[in-house]
C-alpha cells in the first residue's frame, strides 16, 4: 500500500464550484505540505502544517484553504474554483528530522472548466 | 532571493551520459536534493547533498555541487530509456529548513 494517498487523482469541475482535494498518509510524519505543478514552473508551495494545530500559508495560498483533520489527513479545498486554478496537486508529508525527505503522493490532476 | 533554476530540456541517446544542471541563488543552503517525477507518478527522492560536499556518488549517479557558483548537477552514467523523466533540484535553507525550494524541473528523454 502507498504510504502518501490522494483522492481523488482526476477530476474535472466548473468554474465557481468549491472542491477538496484528500491526503492521508500512513508513514506516521507530522508535517504534511500542498503543492502545485504548473508545466515550467515547477513546484509551489500552497500550505503546509507541522500538526494538528499548526496551519501555514505557502507563496500561492490565495484561493485555496486547508484542514489538517488528524495527524495523518490534510485537505486543500478550493473555496470558488477558477480555470487558472487547473494543474497537478501534490501532497506531501516528512518527518522534520535529518535530511527531511519529503515523501510525495502520486497527484491530483485538477481542470477547471 | 531563492531561485532555483534548471534548465526545460534534455534529451540523450541511450547509453550515453546525462548531465542535468541547476543553479540556485542563496547560498545558506544545507542540503541539496535531485527529485525525479515519472510520466503520472509523483515525486521521489533521487538522492542528496549535504552543503559541505562536493561530491557524492551512488551507483550510476554523481552529484557534483560548486558552492562557490551556486552550482549543482546531476550525472547519469549509461542512460537508459527508463530514466526518462522529469527531475527537479531542490534546496533547503539554514534559516528556513521549513520548507523545499523546487527547481523548474528538467524534462530528460532518452532515445535508442
Amino acid at each position: 500500500d502507498a504510504d502518501v494517498t490522494q483522492t481523488p487523482r482526476n477530476r474535472i469541475t466548473k468554474t465557481g464550484k468549491r472542491i477538496m482535494l484528500e491526503c492521508s498518509q500512513t508513514k506516521g510524519h507530522d508535517r504534511m505540505y500542498w503543492y502545485r505543478q504548473d508545466p515550467g514552473l515547477g513546484l509551489r508551495l500552497i500550505y503546509y502544517s507541522f500538526d494538528v494545530k499548526d496551519i501555514n500559508k505557502g507563496e500561492i495560498s490565495d484561493g485555496y484553504s486547508v484542514s489538517r483533520q488528524a495527524q495523518a489527513k490534510f485537505s486543500l479545498s478550493l473555496e470558488s474554483a477558477i480555470p487558472n486554478q487547473t494543474a497537478l496537486y501534490f501532497c506531501a508529508v516528512s518527518s522534520g528530522r535529518a535530511r527531511n525527505e519529503q515523501f510525495f503522493g502520486p497527484g491530483t490532476r485538477l481542470t477547471v472548466l | 532571493g531563492e531561485d532555483v533554476e534548471q534548465s526545460l530540456f534534455l534529451s540523450v541517446r541511450e547509453g550515453d551520459s546525462s548531465v542535468i544542471n541547476c543553479t540556485y541563488t542563496d547560498s545558506s543552503s544545507t542540503y541539496l536534493y535531485w527529485y525525479k517525477q515519472e510520466p503520472g507518478a509523483g515525486l521521489q527522492l533521487l538522492t542528496y547533498i549535504f552543503s559541505n560536499m562536493d561530491m557524492k556518488q551512488d551507483q550510476r549517479l554523481t552529484v557534483l555541487l560548486n558552492k562557490k557558483d551556486k552550482h549543482l548537477s546531476l550525472r547519469i552514467a549509461d542512460t537508459q530509456t527508463g530514466d526518462s523523466a522529469i527531475y527537479f533540484c531542490a534546496e533547503i535553507l539554514s534559516y528556513n529548513t521549513d520548507k523545499l525550494i523546487f527547481g523548474t524541473g528538467t524534462r530528460l528523454q532518452v532515445f535508442p
